[in-house]
């Protein structure tokens, strides 16, 4: 099992620049997440999909940023125009969101690092 | 001027020490409790969960205890090695697949 697979594993680039992070959930996995990690305010979480569906944005900082799942296996967050203050490590998590158990564990990527000079 | 961050705090341990990590949580409503493990440079790791019904778990080299009078949960590491250096993150679930995460604690294992 290869995990939840984010990439890039590392992006930079110039304030006003579109950034897309890009992500592949562990297969089978219903349920998908995107988190923010900063030293100021630690984990936060942006968005949850359900089954493709967006569920809950309201971590989601202002309209620059947009989410999207086109299908169960990839999901992208994008950020323009991107600003300095978006430089953090972005967490892609997923789980399988059986409501027979209710089995929450999320299972988190290796995360982007982005840096917005 | 000076940025102000979050202050993890941080617990040193010498190594084989036990080391006990303590997280209080915020829901009373919260029925399923994970500790993550995150090591620099890595996404957090899946440790150990537990469900509001129980009030201790045990796996290998690890103990979670929940204390649902008081909102509290605390993770024990026997034996406490180097690779367990790390930062630990309690999280709660309360609503849906969505979890709340605590501000999490260093673990520092000195030789």
């Amino acid at each position: 099992d290869a995990g939840v697979i984010q990439s890039p594993r590392h992006e930079v680039t110039e304030m006003g620049q579109e950034v897309t992070l890009r992500c592949k959930p562990i297969s089978g996995h219903n349920s998908l997440f995107w988190y923010r990690q900063t030293m100021m305010r630690g984990l936060e979480l942006l968005i949850y999909f359900n089954n493709n569906v967006p569920i809950d944005d309201s971590g989601m900082p202002e309209d620059r940023f947009s989410a999207k799942m086109p299908n169960a296996s990839f999901s992208t967050l994008k950020i323009q125009p991107s600003e300095p203050r978006d430089s953090a490590v972005y967490f892609c998590a997923s789980s399988p969101g059986t409501l027979v158990q209710a089995k929450n564990i999320q299972y988190f990527g290796a995360g982007t690092r982005l840096s917005v000079l | 001027g000076e940025s102000v961050g979050l202050h993890l705090p941080t617990l040193s341990v010498q190594e084989g020490d036990n080391s006990i990590i303590n997280c209080a949580y915020s829901n009373s409503a919260s029925d399923y409790f994970i500790w993550y493990k995150q090591e620099s440079g890595k996404g957090p790791q899946f440790i150990i969960d537990i469900r509001s019904n129980m009030d201790k778990r045990q796996g290998q080299r690890v103990t979670v205890l929940l204390n649902k009078t008081v909102k509290h949960l605390s993770l024990q590491i026997a034996a406490t090695q180097p690779g367990d250096s790390a930062v630990y993150f309690c999280a709660e679930n309360n609503a849906g697949n969505m979890l709340t995460f605590g501000g999490g604690t260093r673990l520092m294992v000195k030789p």
